[in-house]
């Protein structure tokens, strides 16, 4: 059974400090993982995609690699800032179902 | 492209009514539409699998007879709560993959639907 964590579980760092969210999953069968930012009380924006056979991905400043056989993902978030503030959520896909990470609850402060 | 709607956003209804949700795909068919729940803090737990056309697919500990799925079309599933209890209350996220995509592990995901049991 599939089981994804993340860690760390909260964070709170000063604005303008690079960060490294990290996820794990049990099982390496994956199809892709996906990483996510919720806002509180709102639903999932989808923040970058990896497919089973790339290595990493990026997006403005942030950048998310998978490791596969190590069963681990990082989501590097590059001079951070306050409005990077959220719960930020891995999950990954196998056999048609999404299997969510506890999440990484991240507070930039001003 | 590949937007999720959901509706209503917000719900907040007397202990023992029901209550649907709708999750519709915009812009792509959908062959099928996952539903999961969220509690405070903690991280989404999927519920059940719909496919368009047949009965969904629960999760280990999901009864069926209080959470039922209907995927009638090719971009409408609704869950509907039955005899809501205030232990129902919850965050409800659907989501749907992309038929003919390339990539048809990829979901999108709606908005979300709080709801609330008084």
């Amino acid at each position: 059974k599939q089981e994804v964590t993340q860690i760390p579980a909260a964070l709170s760092v000063p604005e303008g400090e690079n960060l490294v969210l990290n996820c794990s999953f049990t099982d390496s069968a994956i199809y892709n993982l996906q990483w996510f930012r919720q806002d509180p009380g709102k639903g999932l924006t989808s923040l970058l995609l990896i497919q089973s056979s790339q290595r990493e991905q990026t997006s403005g400043r942030l950048n998310a690699s998978l490791d596969k056989s190590s069963g681990r993902s990082t989501l590097y978030i590059a001079a951070s800032q306050p409005g990077d503030s959220a719960t930020y959520l891995c999950a990954v896909s196998g056999t048609y179902k999404y299997i969510f990470g506890t999440g990484t609850r991240l507070k930039v402060l001003a | 492209g590949a937007v999720v709607s959901q509706h209503p956003s917000r719900v907040i209804c007397k202990s023992g009514t029901s209550v649907k949700i709708e999750c519709r795909s915009l812009d792509f068919q959908a062959t099928t539409m996952f539903w999961y729940r969220q509690f405070p803090k903690q991280s989404l737990m999927l519920m059940a699998t719909s496919n368009e056309g047949s009965k969904a697919t629960y999760e280990q500990g999901v009864e069926k007879d209080k959470f039922l799925i209907n995927h009638a079309s090719l971009t409408l599933s609704t869950l509907t709560v039955t005899s809501a209890h205030p232990e129902d209350s919850s965050f409800y996220i659907c989501s749907a993959t992309w038929l003919g995509g390339t990539n048809q592990e990829t979901q999108y995901f709606g908005p979300g639907t709080r709801l609330l049991v008084l």
